[in-house]
C-alpha cells in the first residue's frame, strides 16, 4: 500500500478556502485516491474520493495532476464546523485503508 | 438505518480481564474492520473481514481475536487485556472488494468504545 505524506496541522479563519495536499509518490496504478474527516470522539467520514484529475461533491474538491503522485483536498468557504482531522489514503479496491496521522485543521472565526 | 452501531461505548478492564466488543452493520456490508486510535494518532487496522465466514490480520493484531459471525455482526475478543490495548476502538463496514465502483470500498463507522485498561 502508497504511504502519504501530509502536513500534520493547518490554520484558517472562517469563510477562508483551505487546500490540503498529500503527496503519494508510490501510487499505483490501480489505486484510488480518499479522504476521510473525523472530528474528536467520532469515527472518520468519508469526504471524497478520486483516481484523476478533478473531482467535486458537495463538501470538497479534490484535484489530482496527470502524474497522480500528490493531491490536494479543497474546502470552499471554511467554518468552524469544519475544524476536524483531514486523512488522506492511498489504496486499490481490495479493502485495507491505512490511515496516516492526518492533517489537523483548526479553523478559527 | 443505523449504520453501524458498537457496544460498549466505555469500558474499564484490569489487567488480565477478557472482553467482546460487538459491532453491527444493517447496510449489508459484506466486508467489516476492525481498527484502533492511540491518542494523536491515526486509526490502525487491528483485523477484518472481506466476506462472511473469512477474518485476516491487519497491522496490529497481536491481543485480539475476531469472529464474523453471521452478515451482520463482526466481534473483537481481548483474552487477557494489558495496559498497552488502552485505546479508543472502531468498527466500520463497506461493500467490499470486487464492486464495480471505487465507492464499493468506501468505509461506514461506527461511534466507537473507548477502552481504558488499568
Amino acid at each position: 500500500l502508497a504511504k502519504t505524506t501530509q502536513p500534520i496541522s493547518m490554520d484558517s479563519y472562517e469563510g477562508q478556502e483551505v487546500n490540503i495536499t498529500c503527496s503519494h509518490n508510490n501510487i499505483a496504478t490501480n489505486d484510488y485516491i480518499t479522504w476521510y474527516q473525523q472530528f474528536p470522539s467520532q469515527g472518520p467520514r468519508f469526504i471524497i474520493q478520486g483516481y484523476k484529475t478533478k473531482v467535486t461533491n458537495e463538501v470538497a474538491s479534490l484535484f489530482i495532476p496527470a502524474d497522480r503522485k500528490s493531491s490536494t483536498l479543497s474546502l470552499p468557504r471554511v467554518s468552524l464546523s469544519d475544524t476536524a482531522v483531514y486523512y488522506c489514503l492511498v489504496h486499490n479496491q481490495g479493502g485495507k485503508l491505512i490511515f496516516g496521522q492526518g492533517t489537523e485543521l483548526s479553523v478559527k472565526p | 438505518n443505523a449504520g453501524v452501531t458498537q457496544t460498549p461505548k466505555f469500558q474499564v478492564l484490569k489487567t488480565g480481564q477478557s472482553m467482546t466488543l460487538q459491532c453491527a452493520q444493517d447496510m449489508n456490508h459484506n466486508s467489516m474492520y476492525w481498527y484502533r486510535q492511540d491518542p494523536g494518532m491515526g486509526l490502525r487496522l487491528i483485523y477484518y473481514s472481506a466476506s462472511e465466514g473469512t477474518t485476516d490480520k491487519g497491522e496490529v493484531p497481536n491481543g485480539y481475536n475476531v469472529s464474523r459471525l453471521n452478515k451482520r455482526e463482526f466481534s473483537l475478543r481481548l483474552e487477557s487485556a494489558a495496559p498497552s490495548q488502552t485505546s479508543v476502538y472502531f468498527c466500520a463496514s463497506s461493500e467490499g472488494s470486487g464492486f464495480h465502483t471505487p465507492r464499493g470500498n468506501e468505509q461506514f463507522f461506527g461511534p466507537g468504545t473507548r477502552l481504558t485498561v488499568l
